[in-house]
C-alpha cells in the first residue's frame, strides 16, 4: 500500500498570499497518477488536479500541481477567500487508491 | 447533469449489517466504473471499494476486505455496498463517486453522502 503524507497539517495564510502544499508518497506513484481535492465543511470533495498537473474542468488557473515519483506539490498562487478549505492528495496508480491525511488552509 | 444519490445509512449495532445504495442519473451508468469513499467524523478521506462497469474487476481496501461487498445493477442504474460485521471504526459518511472518464480511479463526481453510525 502506498502511504501519502501531506504537510503541513495546517497552513495559516492571508488572502492574496501563495500556498504551497506537499504530498509525499512512501513509494513511487506510477505514471504520476496523483490527484488533488478541495473539501469545505459539510460538502463533498471537489476534484482540482489529476495526473499530478492537469487541472480539472472549471478549476481556476491559480491552482497548479507539480511533481513526480514520490514528491508532489499543489500551489495556489494567490489565495481567494473561497480557497480556505482542506486539501487532500490521492494516488490512483495502484490499488488501494489511498488518500493523504489532508492539509487545512486557514485564514491567518 | 450527473447525479449520484446515496441512501441506506443509519444507526447499527457493532456486528450488524447495512446495505447502502447509490442511484445514478444523467449519464450512461453501465459505461462507468464506480467507487465508494468514506470519511469518519472530523477525519480524512478513505477509499473503500471500486467496481468496473461490467463488475469484472473489484477492489477493496484492506480495512473492509471480507466484510464489505460492492455490487451494481446496470439495469437499475444503481451501485450498492453490502456492509457486514460492522465495527465502531466503520462509522463514517459514505460517498459514491465516479471519475470523469469511464475507467477513472480518481473522482470528479460525488454524491452528498450517507451517514453510517456503528454504536451500541
Amino acid at each position: 500500500e502506498i502511504v501519502l503524507t501531506q504537510s503541513p497539517g495546517t497552513l495559516s495564510l492571508s488572502p492574496g498570499e501563495r500556498a504551497t502544499l506537499s504530498c509525499r508518497a512512501s513509494q513511487s506513484v506510477s505514471s504520476s497518477y496523483l490527484a488533488w481535492y478541495q473539501q469545505k465543511p459539510g460538502q463533498a470533495p471537489r476534484l482540482l488536479i489529476y495526473g499530478a498537473s492537469s487541472r480539472a474542468t472549471g478549476i481556476p488557473d491559480r491552482f497548479s500541481g507539480s511533481g513526480s515519483g514520490t514528491d508532489f506539490t499543489l500551489t495556489i498562487s494567490r489565495l481567494e477567500p473561497e480557497d480556505f478549505a482542506v486539501y487532500y492528495c490521492q494516488q490512483y496508480g495502484s490499488s488501494p487508491f489511498t488518500f493523504g491525511g489532508g492539509t487545512k488552509v486557514e485564514i491567518k | 447533469e450527473v447525479q449520484l444519490v446515496e441512501s441506506g445509512g443509519g444507526l447499527v449495532q457493532p456486528g450488524g449489517s447495512l446495505r447502502l445504495s447509490c442511484a445514478a442519473s444523467g449519464f450512461t451508468f453501465s459505461s462507468y466504473s464506480m467507487n465508494w469513499v468514506r470519511q469518519a467524523p472530523g477525519k480524512g478521506l478513505e477509499w473503500v471499494s471500486y467496481i468496473s462497469s461490467s463488475s469484472s474487476t473489484i477492489y477493496y481496501a484492506d480495512s473492509v476486505k471480507g466484510r464489505f461487498t460492492i455490487s451494481r445493477d446496470n439495469a437499475k442504474n444503481s451501485l450498492y455496498l453490502q456492509m457486514n460485521s460492522l465495527r465502531d471504526e466503520d462509522t463514517a459518511v459514505y460517498y459514491c463517486a465516479r471519475g470523469p472518464q469511464p475507467s477513472g480511479y480518481y473522482y470528479k463526481y460525488w454524491g452528498q453522502g450517507t451517514l453510517v453510525t456503528v454504536s451500541s
